[in-house]
Parts: structure tokens; C-alpha cells; sequence
């Protein structure tokens, strides 16, 4: 079964600390995975992309990581700011026909404080 | 930003109600889905969308149907709400060819759903 799996499920971290977010997934055949930030009561908004042939990529203070062969992703967080609070949900397509599928992770809710 | 909106943002209403959800893009995005959404819980995929007048069921079972008239607009409707139907309903866009595991989504802000 297609899973996507998120640890941990909340996190509270000081501000201007880092903090490390775990996503494994049981999906396959592996197309991409992304990672979103959600904040309360927005929608959620796309941070990055890892396709199959990448292991790390950063966008400003965040960098995901992939692991293709273990089928795990991290999201790391550097130098926390209070902006961050949100919740950070992984998303993984597969390449299934020319449909294509999204399996949803439940997302960490991360909380900074001051 | 995402130029995709939706209305109302927030909505109470009684048992038994005629509701319609609001979605529209100015991206000129091909393809549009509708998200349930409830806290802790992961999106689920309820409708969805490749263009003008198509529109498919998508992974879980609702009682509510979509229309699409028009590239832009994506309204989502419940003939008689019931309280199991309060809910955060999350709209969304993309613009990449393929299935609709493709492509970066572009989300609403949504409409939180309250049947009293």
C-alpha cells in the first residue's frame, strides 16, 4: 500500500535554532516528492521539489534531502525565525500510467517561540 | 504568489442547506481539484479536473459534485449539508501537462465548512 509516513508529528523548537523533519514513503514507481509549508488557515505553498536523480537542494533556509534507495526525505530548517511555525506536509507522485498519483503525508506542526 | 481564490473563507450553516464553495484562477491552469482537509489529517483528493467540462470523482467518497464552465472557475456544490460535511475544503491548480500526480500544486486559502 502507498504510504507516506511523517515524523515527528509536532515539534516546539526556540527561535533561531535548527530542526530536522522526517518524511518515509512505501511509494512506487517514484516519480517526485515535495515538500509544502501550511500555515493556519492558508493553503499550503510548494518549498521544494526532489526527483529521484537528487539528494539535496536548499531554498534559503530550508534543505531537503532524499534518499531514494531507503525511500526517505528530511527537511531541515536552519536558524529558525518565527515565520516558520507552520505546518510542513510531504508529498510524493508516482508514475503510474499518465494518470499519476499525490500520497499525502499528515505534516509536522512545527511551533517557534520566541 | 498563487492568483487562485476562494469564497467564503468561512461558512456556518444549518442542516439540510444548499452550499456552493467558490474557486477561481487567473492562471489559466488546465487542471483544478478539490481538497478535504481535516486537523491532523492528511488532504484528501475529492474531485478533480483536466479542463472544460471535465470533472472526475477523485480518492474519497463525497456527497458534493463540481462543475467546470469555464478554465477559471471550479465551484464545488452540496445540495443538502449535513454536520459530517464540516470540514476544511482546500481548491487548487496546475499548470503541467500529464497526470494529476504532476506539477506543483497551487493551493486557495480555502473554506472551513462549519453544519450545525
Amino acid at each position: 500500500k502507498n504510504q507516506v509516513e511523517q515524523s515527528p508529528q509536532s515539534l516546539i523548537i526556540l527561535e533561531g535554532k535548527n530542526c530536522t523533519l522526517q518524511c518515509n514513503y512505501t511509494v512506487s514507481p517514484f516519480s517526485n516528492l515535495r515538500w509544502y509549508k501550511q500555515d493556519t488557515g492558508r493553503g499550503p505553498v510548494s518549498l521544494t521539489i526532489m526527483t529521484f536523480s537528487e539528494n539535496t537542494k536548499s531554498n534559503r533556509r530550508y534543505t531537503a534531502t532524499l534518499d531514494a534507495d531507503t525511500k526517505q526525505s528530511s527537511l531541515h530548517i536552519t536558524a529558525s525565525q518565527l515565520s516558520d511555525s507552520a505546518s510542513y506536509i510531504c508529498v510524493v507522485s508516482d508514475r503510474g500510467s499518465t494518470l499519476g498519483r499525490l500520497y499525502f503525508g499528515r505534516g509536522t506542526q512545527l511551533t517557534v517561540w520566541p | 504568489e498563487a492568483d487562485i481564490y476562494q469564497t467564503p473563507r468561512y461558512l456556518v450553516i444549518g442542516t439540510g442547506k444548499k452550499i456552493t464553495l467558490e474557486c477561481s484562477q487567473t492562471m489559466g491552469h488546465d487542471k483544478m481539484y478539490w481538497y478535504q482537509q481535516d486537523p491532523g489529517m492528511e488532504l484528501h483528493l475529492i474531485h478533480y479536473s483536466y479542463g472544460v467540462n471535465s470533472t472526475e470523482k477523485g480518492d474519497l467518497s463525497s456527497e458534493s459534485t463540481v462543475s467546470r464552465i469555464r478554465t477559471e472557475h471550479f465551484p464545488l456544490t452540496l445540495e443538502s449539508a449535513r454536520p459530517s460535511h464540516t470540514s476544511q475544503y482546500l481548491c487548487a491548480s496546475s499548470e503541467v501537462a500529464g497526470g494529476i500526480g504532476t506539477g506543483e500544486l497551487f493551493f486557495g486559502e480555502g473554506s472551513r465548512l462549519t453544519v450545525l
